[in-house]
C-alpha cells in the first residue's frame, strides 16, 4: 500500500463551483501534513498547511481526519486560475501523494 | 531572488553519460531535499540533508546516484552512467525544520537520450 493515496481526478467543475477531494495516508502516526499546488510543468508551491482543527484560507478549508486517516481540501467559489494539480504530503514521511487534477471550467 | 534556486534547468544527454545538477537553498535553510518527479506522479523522495549531514537516502536512490552538501550551504546531485529511465524532473527543496513547510526550486528537467 501506498503511504499516501489522492484520487486522480480530473475534476472538471464550472466557475464557481465547490469542489472537495481528499487524501489518504497510511501511517496512523503521521503528524505533519500540507497540501501543495502545482500547475502544469512548475514546481510544487505551497497553499496550506493541515491542522488538526482543521483550517481556513480564504476560499480553500483543508480538514484532517485522524480516525480514518484522511485529510481533505475543499475549494470553494472555484475560479479559472484554480486549475492546477493538488498534491497533498505527508510531511514527517517525506510522501506526496500522485495530486489530483482540477479544471475549473468558464 | 531569495527563493530555491537550481541549475541547469534543461539538461539532454546521452545514455551512458554523467551529469551534475546544482540546488542553491534559501540562505537560512538547514534542510535541503532532492525529489525525482516524472510525469503524472507526485515528487517521489531520493535525499536529504541537515546542513552539510545526509541523513535519509530514498531506496530509489541506486548506486549511480550520489549527493552532497559539503558546506551545509548549496548541494549537487549527481547520476553516473545515465539511464534512459533516469529521464524525469529532478526538484530541490529546503525548510528551516524537518516538520516545516518545504519550498520548491523550478527543478531540473533530464532527458537522457
Amino acid at each position: 500500500r501506498k503511504e499516501v493515496e489522492q484520487d486522480p481526478g480530473p475534476f472538471n467543475v464550472p466557475e464557481g463551483a465547490t469542489v472537495a477531494f481528499n487524501c489518504t495516508y497510511s501511517n496512523s502516526a503521521s503528524q505533519s501534513f500540507f497540501w501543495y499546488r502545482q500547475d502544469c510543468r512548475k514546481e510544487p508551491k505551497l497553499l496550506m498547511s493541515v491542522y488538526s482543527s482543521g483550517n481556513e484560507d480564504g476560499r480553500f478549508t483543508a480538514q484532517l481526519n485522524r480516525a480514518s486517516q484522511y485529510i481533505s481540501l475543499l475549494i470553494r467559489d472555484s475560479k479559472l486560475s484554480d486549475s492546477a494539480t493538488y498534491l497533498c504530503v505527508v510531511r514527517d514521511k517525506l510522501s506526496f501523494g500522485a495530486g489530483t487534477t482540477v479544471t475549473v471550467r468558464a | 531572488d531569495t527563493g530555491v534556486s537550481q541549475n541547469p534547468r534543461h539538461k539532454i544527454t546521452k545514455r551512458g553519460q554523467n551529469v551534475t545538477f546544482r540546488c542553491d537553498p534559501i540562505s537560512e535553510h538547514n534542510r535541503l531535499y532532492w525529489y525525482r518527479q516524472t510525469l503524472g506522479q507526485g515528487p517521489e523522495f531520493l535525499t536529504y540533508f541537515q546542513n552539510e549531514a545526509q541523513l535519509e537516502k530514498s531506496r530509489l536512490l541506486s548506486d549511480r546516484f550520489s549527493a552532497e552538501r559539503p558546506k551545509g550551504s548549496f548541494s549537487t546531485l549527481e547520476i553516473q552512467r545515465t539511464e534512459q529511465g533516469d529521464s524525469a524532473m529532478y526538484l530541490c527543496a529546503s525548510s528551516p525544520g524537518l516538520a516545516d513547510e518545504q519550498y520548491f526550486g523550478p527543478g531540473t528537467r533530464l532527458t537522457v537520450t
